[in-house]
């Protein structure tokens, strides 16, 4: 089952701009994690963020996650045309799951243009 | 870093025939894969967990006579698609982690995209 949202669906932006994704989930969380996925691959993994932190950062990359929110939040800066992708919050939960699989968010398809 | 490797990466059948992708940890050894399905344009839903040497553990809603998942060596996880027929037309994605923690990040495959004509 889905775990939450992600927010927007779509971003279009032009290159050298900021790219600000939002994601929200249902249960409590060991863990929220990030994933890019260009069109028809895999998924890469970006940044893993501890239920017990708050912010943390990775090159151009920020993420935030709020618990009592159950909200994270994925900032890209300076953006550049490669980072044209789909980009995917997914979840551990802290209790249950299947052995620790992801539960995976929607996805917010982010389009840099030149 | 880990790599999974994914084959095919496309693969077009007749309805009726079975399917076989496999899914192998190729610098780590992997006691637990899971097999994902993405529709268009949607996010990654699990069909199952694939344990080495022990049955595969299956979400809610997905046939396990559909699906059948073999995990039988620490590198290697097979998804095959038993008569396949036009709606189980999807990507396919494997993914495992390192070692035994389960709380992790996930290394993907590439993904097998299916096509039953």
């Amino acid at each position: 089952s889905q775990q939450g949202e992600e927010d927007p669906q779509a971003l279009s932006i032009q290159e050298g701009e900021n790219a600000t994704m939002n994601c929200s989930y249902k249960t409590s969380i060991n863990n929220l994690q990030w994933y890019r996925q260009n069109s028809g691959r895999g998924l890469v993994h970006l940044i893993l963020i501890r239920s017990n932190e708050r912010e943390k950062h990775s090159g151009r990359l920020r993420v935030t996650l709020d618990t009592s929110k159950k909200s994270s939040s994925l900032l890209i800066t300076a953006s550049r045309a490669a980072d044209t992708a789909s980009y995917f919050c997914a979840t551990v939960p802290r209790y249950g799951g299947s052995q620790g699989n992801l539960i995976f968010g929607k996805g917010t398809k982010l389009s840099v243009k030149p | 870093g880990a790599v999974v490797s994914q084959h095919p990466s496309r693969v077009i059948c007749k309805s009726g025939t079975s399917v076989k992708i496999e899914c192998r940890s190729l610098d780590f050894q992997a006691t637990t894969m899971f097999w994902y399905r993405q529709f268009p344009k949607q996010s990654l839903m699990l069909m199952a967990t694939s344990n080495e040497g022990s049955k595969a553990t299956y979400e809610q809603g997905v046939e396990k006579d559909k699906f059948l998942i073999n995990h039988a060596s620490l590198t290697l996880s097979t998804l095959t698609v038993t008569s396949a027929h036009p709606e189980d037309s999807s990507f396919y994605i494997c993914s495992a982690r390192i070692g035994y923690q389960n709380t992790g990040e996930l290394f993907f495959g590439e993904g097998s995209r299916l096509t039953v004509l």
